[in-house]
């Protein structure tokens, strides 16, 4: 398991239910970062996490979603009482961390992200 | 907050010839990343150029930025169909912040 390992590949859910996201990071790498994207745009940043820490959420809508990445498994995702706008792809990304005085960001890894789909 | 901004939106060309995508962003960097993004699938990083740097080559990709102007672009020289997929800037704001993206379609 060299890569990002996202799971489920697509999932569909009725309006109202809940939506789990799991991401696994690459081996060695502890930033987590999760995006998401409409068809035919780029993607918007959501949240990007440490082990046990949300370090900016900044791209996070308030109500309803929420994310983890705990010591021991993967990162989630969590998306409650679903509406259809949240139909979408949702990508994780993982990194190590920048390094020098200048913040360098290191380059992201992809998962092949999950498909959300709200009937 | 910053954020690159592709143009074109949309790139049609011949195998053989060459693609060039241009970025600009609005505020200063440290650095600056290309990737590419296959239909369904993650995106793939393809290079990083630095603030000091202002110009980059990784095989057919060449790299240029322009901190004066705030701009930077990419080239695939003798482009080939596998070549098609979305190509995406991005620059850092302690997380990468995505354009929208060039689509790139390279026709046999």
């Amino acid at each position: 398991n060299a890569g990002v390992m996202q799971n489920p590949r697509h999932l569909v859910r009725r309006r109202g239910q809940e939506a789990r996201l799991r991401c696994s990071p690459m081996k060695g790498h502890s930033h987590v970062y999760w995006y998401r994207q409409l068809p035919e745009e780029g993607l918007k940043f959501m949240v990007y996490l440490q082990k046990e820490n949300i370090i900016d959420e900044s791209g996070m809508p308030k109500e309803r979603f929420s994310a983890e990445f705990p010591k021991e498994g993967p990162s989630i995702l969590r998306i409650q009482q679903v509406v259809r706008g949240d139909s979408a792809a949702y990508f994780c990304a993982s990194s190590r961390p920048g390094t020098g005085a200048t913040w360098v960001t290191s380059p992201l890894h992809f998962g092949n992200g999950t498909r959300l789909t709200v009937t | 907050s910053q954020q690159g901004e592709e143009d074109p939106q949309a790139l049609s060309i011949q195998e053989g010839e060459n693609a060039t995508m241009n970025c600009s962003y609005k505020t200063s960097i440290n650095n600056l990343q290309w990737y590419r993004q296959n239909s369904g699938r993650g995106l793939v990083h393809l290079i990083l150029i630095r603030s000091n740097e202002r110009e980059k080559h990784s095989g057919r990709l060449r790299v240029t930025l322009d901190t004066s102007k705030k701009s930077s672009s990419l080239l695939i020289t003798a482009s080939r169909a596998a070549d098609t997929a979305s190509y995406f800037c991005a620059t850092e704001d302690n997380k990468l912040i995505f354009g929208a993206g060039t689509r790139l379609a390279v026709h046999p």
